[in-house]
């Protein structure tokens, strides 16, 4: 069965700190892996998409990593803002179907 | 990548009444897709929707409880029938243009059933 366990299930952090989530997966064969950022009442917004051949992929201040081999991808946020508390899903396409599975979501606040 | 309004943005519903939830694109897009999204948890497809022929529903969910319609590249909606308070959660359309990008998504319809 196709799975994505996203860690920590919830994080909070101080304005300017820097986190890293994290996101398993054991979809196979893998296409991509998107990492989404989804505000309170919003829908999810694409941050950065990776295929197979790509580890690191930056979008400003978010720089996921992947590691095909472990199954396993990163997002680092680096110095943090109160804007940054939101949701954070990893999406996983592949398997024998090509669908998508989506992680339960790491949810993050930033306190001043 | 396309911008989908979605509307409404929230309602309260009623036990037992029916609400279509409706999505517009800005631009033609083959494949749109109905998610559910359950407080405090990630996005359940319910349905993708394909213009000119019956949405191909995900397991769980039936076309009696959500119908769907899909009558050109640029607009879909999704009726949630019969509604139970089991049925509060957030309804998101969504499409996917180009691979590169991933999923556009709308800005999701809260749903409180009473």
């Amino acid at each position: 069965k196709n799975q994505v366990e996203q860690s920590p299930q919830s994080l909070i952090i101080l304005e300017g700190k820097n986190c890293t989530l994290q996101c398993n997966y054991t979809v196979s064969p893998f296409s991509n892996l998107r990492w989404y950022k989804q505000d309170t009442g919003r829908g999810p917004v694409s941050l950065t998409i990776m295929t197979f051949s790509e580890n690191t992929k930056s979008n400003g201040r978010y720089t996921a990593t992947l590691d095909a081999d472990t199954k396993q991808s990163s997002l680092h946020i680096t110095a943090s803002q109160l804007s940054d508390s939101a949701s954070y899903i990893c999406v996983v396409s592949g398997g024998n179907a090509g669908k998508s599975t989506f992680g339960d979501g790491t949810t993050l606040t930033v306190k001043p | 990548s396309a911008v989908i309004s979605q509307k409404p943005s929230r309602d309260i519903c009623q036990r037992g009444t029916s609400l279509t939830i409706q999505c517009q694109v800005d631009s033609q897009v083959t494949m749109m897709f109905w998610y559910r999204q359950q407080p405090g948890q990630s996005l359940t497809l319910i349905a993708t929707a394909n213009q000119g022929s019956e949405a191909t529903y995900e397991s769980g969910f039936v076309i009696d409880k959500f119908p769907i319609s899909r009558p050109n590249l640029t607009f879909s909606t999704l009726t949630v029938s019969n509604m139970s308070p089991e049925d509060s959660s957030i309804y998101l359309c969504s499409v996917i243009q180009d691979s590169s990008y991933g999923y556009t998504f709308g800005s999701g319809t809260r749903l409180t059933v009473v």
